[in-house]
């Protein structure tokens, strides 16, 4: 199985911070990478697939990089709604995983 | 609207049985893989199957092997996941997905509200 590994786990920031979270997968997954928020009670909401395609609707403050084992999402200025949870996801090869998760949290 | 909506979860006793369904509506449910994803309580997300759009590949992960069944009625656009011997760590929000693009591996860009799961005696 492909391991993701998300870091950091949780981060505190601000309003109009930028804020970076790195996934790493186990072994190579091309551009097989997505990037899901989820916020409390809610269903996770695609952000971005293809390691940096941003799906229609999704601000443009959000942007994704990376290839074969490393991947970043970046929040270029963190807005009030953005605070939530994050998981990278790999759709390289069965079982699909995702990562441990990123909380950013509110300084 | 392109929308999901999952039912059928409940508390059940360990060794159990529930059978889950998930309705969709405003695009053609034919057309895509499908998937059941869960979250146990304050934890990450884990896949556990998907299915073909005319339900003739299914893919499990390991740990609900020979326990879960998924399957899909295209006729009545609903997809289901039957779930035996029920144990303490499959007690999750269980949402359905849908697979971008019609593919089989790929992200899910659709998911329902979830239903809860409590495996318990």
């Amino acid at each position: 199985d492909i391991q993701m590994t998300q870091s950091p786990s949780s981060v505190s920031v601000s309003v109009g911070d930028r804020v970076t979270i790195t996934c790493r997968a186990s072994q190579g997954i091309g551009s097989w990478l997505a990037w899901y928020q989820q916020k409390p009670g809610k269903a996770p909401k695609l952000l971005i697939n293809g390691a940096s395609s941003l799906q229609r609707g999704v601000p443009s403050r959000f942007s994704g990089s990376g290839s074969g084992t490393d991947f970043t999402l970046t929040i270029s200025s963190l807005q009030p709604e953005d605070f939530a949870t994050y998981y990278c996801q790999q759709a390289n090869s069965f079982p699909l995983t995702f990562g441990g998760g990123t909380k950013v949290e509110i300084k | 609207e392109v929308q999901l909506v999952e039912s059928g979860g409940g508390l059940v006793q360990p060794g159990g049985s529930l059978r889950l369904s998930c309705a969709a509506s405003g695009f053609i449910f034919s057309d895509y893989w499908m998937n059941w994803v869960r979250q146990a309580p304050g934890k990450g997300l884990e896949w556990v199957a998907n299915i073909k759009q005319d339900g003739s590949q299914k893919y499990y992960v390991d740990s609900v092997k020979g326990r879960f069944t998924i399957s899909r009625d295209n006729a009545k656009n609903s997809l289901y996941l039957q779930m035996n011997s029920l144990r303490a760590e499959d007690t999750a929000v269980y949402y359905c997905a849908r697979t971008v693009r019609g593919v089989i591996l790929d992200a899910f860009d659709i998911w329902g509200q979830g239903t809860m799961v409590t495996v318990s005696s």
